[in-house]
């Protein structure tokens, strides 16, 4: 089972910030968190990750709470094209366990 | 383009037809995983390998299904005798072993068994 939880579906108003939560409130001290975009009928799109300090890319920003139990996935300025299925996962960062457990995901919309 | 890329993306085939998937995964990655994913749900991990070597497989894994990466670079996903379940979009990604692992995903193959 995927060990953490995301909203089924959120909107967000094209050119304002989409911020996906997601709780993992079971998070261990060598996991990651990893989010994945997916775009109708295309395959997961890698974003961002982290472990426990908040981190920026050119796609999001990526704000984990200081006891590690939830995080934030933040799109400073949404678009149509940002129009996914969005999936937060946690990973171990061990040898011998690298598969993902997917859950269900946030359909984010972004709206016109 | 130097993503993962999978071939065919699209396949029809009829109940209890044999059918095969290829996957090229990034170059210098050397891991390599088999996801399958049907409507409404997340991926599931079906199995990976490192270079040749397949290190894992799910239960999902039927004895049906195989795959293989017989020299460390591209995969092939099999599935015998297929039925009307096996009917969803098979993925396949790639990673490289040092890091912190992140996968890069290729577009699909999506599967219907008629």
């Amino acid at each position: 089972d995927a060990k953490t939880t995301q909203p089924p579906s959120m909107d967000c108003a094209e050119g304002r910030a989409a911020n996906l939560p997601c709780n993992h409130s079971t998070i261990s001290g060598n996991e990651y968190v990893y989010w994945y975009r997916q775009i109708h009928s295309q395959g997961p799109q890698y974003i961002i990750h982290g472990l426990k300090n908040n981190e920026t890319n050119e796609m999001a920003s990526l704000i984990i709470t200081e006891d590690r139990k939830s995080s934030t996935l933040i799109l400073p300025h949404a678009t149509l094209r940002d129009t996914a299925v969005y999936y937060c996962i946690v990973r171990p960062f061990a040898a011998g366990t690298y598969k993902y457990i997917f859950g269900t995901g946030t359909r984010l919309k972004v709206l016109a | 383009d130097t993503g993962v890329s999978q071939n065919p993306r699209h396949k029809i085939t009829k109940r209890g037809q044999n059918v095969t998937f290829r996957c090229d995964p990034i170059s210098e990655h050397n891991r390599l995983y088999w996801y399958r994913q049907t409507l409404g749900q997340g991926p599931e991990f079906l199995t990976y390998f490192q270079n040749e070597a397949q290190l894992e497989k799910s239960r999902l894994l039927s004895d049906r299904f195989s795959a293989e990466r017989p020299k460390g670079s591209f995969s092939t996903l099999e599935i015998q005798r297929t039925e009307q379940g096996d009917s969803a979009m098979y993925l396949c990604a790639s990673s490289l072993s040092s890091g912190t692992y992140e996968q890069y995903f290729g577009p699909g193959t999506r599967l219907t068994v008629t």
